[in-house]
């Protein structure tokens, strides 16, 4: 299994939809992940962090499966500004601090 | 907010020329990295950095190296630059709670 690895996508989507992103990892110890948004041509930018079983912010959830090493990020009532690529993070080879970034799956959200 | 900053938004460089990617960050961060990002590849981290003078390479550190003299301070150079290094670099600092990334360098080798 490779470190890390998410659908690529892309996905389009109506606004209002929900929609979810999938994520698999490799390093059964890691403890924590990340989704980061980036926007076309911009830097990745941090949406939301993972430490527990899961985490919610407004619309979005993030849910962590560590017997399947499985995460998720679930998108609600979706807007057009949710258009981007979305990018699961992991730790990279068990460091603290090096992270290992999916390839992104591409969000579009239509009106 | 940390704010990582990259010296140049877009360069123009030829083929084996020396280049300089500068990188400062302004929250005393330990930790900072280089990464390059392509269509279908991602982000591929180059080197990274845990102290001043202190550097380890990444996953794809051939025909880059690195400077850290200070700890705000995080330079990528390409010896001697080729096509094959046209890209867009990201600098990144990071903190318990991830990275902040620079707004990126999009470098063309001609």
């Amino acid at each position: 299994r490779k470190e890390v690895e998410q659908d690529p996508g892309p996905f389009n989507v109506p606004e209002g939809a929900t929609v979810a992103f999938n994520c698999t990892y490799s390093n059964s110890a890691s403890q924590s992940f990340f989704w980061y948004r980036q926007d076309c041509r911009k830097e990745p930018k941090l949406l939301m962090s993972v430490y527990s079983s899961g985490n919610e912010d407004g619309r979005f959830t993030a849910q962590l499966n560590r017997a399947s090493q499985y995460i998720s990020l679930l998108i609600r009532d979706s807007k057009l500004s949710d258009s981007a690529t979305y990018l699961c993070v992991v730790p990279s080879g068990g460091s603290n601090y090096k992270l290992t970034f999916g390839k992104g799956t591409l969000l579009t959200v239509n009106p | 907010d940390v704010k990582v900053t990259q010296s140049s938004r877009y360069l123009v460089k030829r083929t084996g020329e020396k280049v300089f990617l500068e990188c400062v960050q302004d929250m005393d961060h330990e930790n900072m990295f280089w990464y390059r990002q392509d269509p279908g590849l991602g982000l591929r981290l180059i080197y990274f950095s845990y102290d001043v003078k202190m550097k380890e390479k990444g996953d794809i550190p051939e025909g880059y190296s690195v400077s850290r003299e200070k700890k705000e301070r995080f330079s990528l150079i390409l010896e001697s630059a080729s096509t094959n290094q046209t890209s867009m670099y990201l600098c990144a600092s990071s903190e318990p709670r991830g990275y902040t990334f620079g707004s990126g360098t999009r470098l063309t080798v001609v």
